[in-house]
């Protein structure tokens, strides 16, 4: 079936440094996306989120883009800080379905100091 | 604390026995969603609710898997005649409709099974 994925199972990445965090998906039926955030024992902590109509959605020293074009979404963390190092996952809904989110294995980023 | 709970946050049981799993959404949210995460692996979508209707099921969810939100408040999960692949990570998330509005959903902490 259509699924999220990522290109990178772990990203690893100096304390002050810039972090983007990449994610293709394969439904273009997909209308609306979330990045989320898992630390080890935790439930997902919502990040960001993205509709389809839009390409770029800034939050607090977070960034989600969308290219539809070549269905690539990417986090882009700025600054990053030893707190970032998590799991992080992108999910995707699918245009006319009530709710159900179809998440990706999810990228590790460690912050080394 | 006004996040998503779930009770419990662990459960170890053999395999054959029944477990029980409670959810508590964010108070007014209409949406309640259950979803299964394995180690390494991005959660997984079971089921949901819009107020006290299950309008959605999975594949995943085989007929030893029921789960009722009867007031359309809290939910439970019931899982039947564990079996050892049902360990993993049984997360709820709630979330509330505005409109034709998508809203986020809000993860709980799960309860993490362990079947023996």
């Amino acid at each position: 079936g259509e699924s999220v994925g990522l290109h990178l199972p772990t990203l690893s990445v100096q304390e002050g440094d810039n972090s983007i965090i990449n994610c293709a998906y394969s439904n273009s039926a997909s209308d609306y996306f979330i990045w989320y955030k898992q630390e080890s024992g935790k439930g997902p902590q919502f990040i960001i989120d993205i509709r389809s109509n839009m390409d770029k959605r800034q939050g607090q020293r977070v960034t989600v883009l969308l290219n539809k074009t070549v269905k690539h979404l990417s986090l882009q963390i700025a600054a990053t800080q030893p707190g970032d190092s998590a799991v992080y996952f992108c999910a995707e809904k699918e245009s006319g379905t009530a709710s159900k989110l179809t998440f990706g294995t999810g990228t590790r980023l460690q912050v080394t100091l | 604390d006004t996040g998503v709970s779930q009770d419990p946050r662990h459960k170890i049981t053999k395999r054959g026995q029944n477990v029980t799993f409670r959810c508590d959404p964010i108070s007014e949210h209409n949406r309640l969603y259950w979803y299964r995460q394995t180690l390494g692996q991005g959660p997984e979508f079971l089921t949901y609710f819009q107020n006290e209707a299950q309008l959605e099921k999975s594949r995943l969810l085989s007929d030893r898997f029921s789960a009722e939100r009867p007031k359309g408040s809290f939910s439970t999960l019931e899982i039947q005649r564990t079996e050892q692949g049902d360990s993993a990570m049984y997360l709820c998330a709630s979330s509330s409709r505005t409109g034709e509005s998508y809203n986020e959903q809000f993860f709980g902490p799960g309860t993490r099974l362990t079947v023996l």
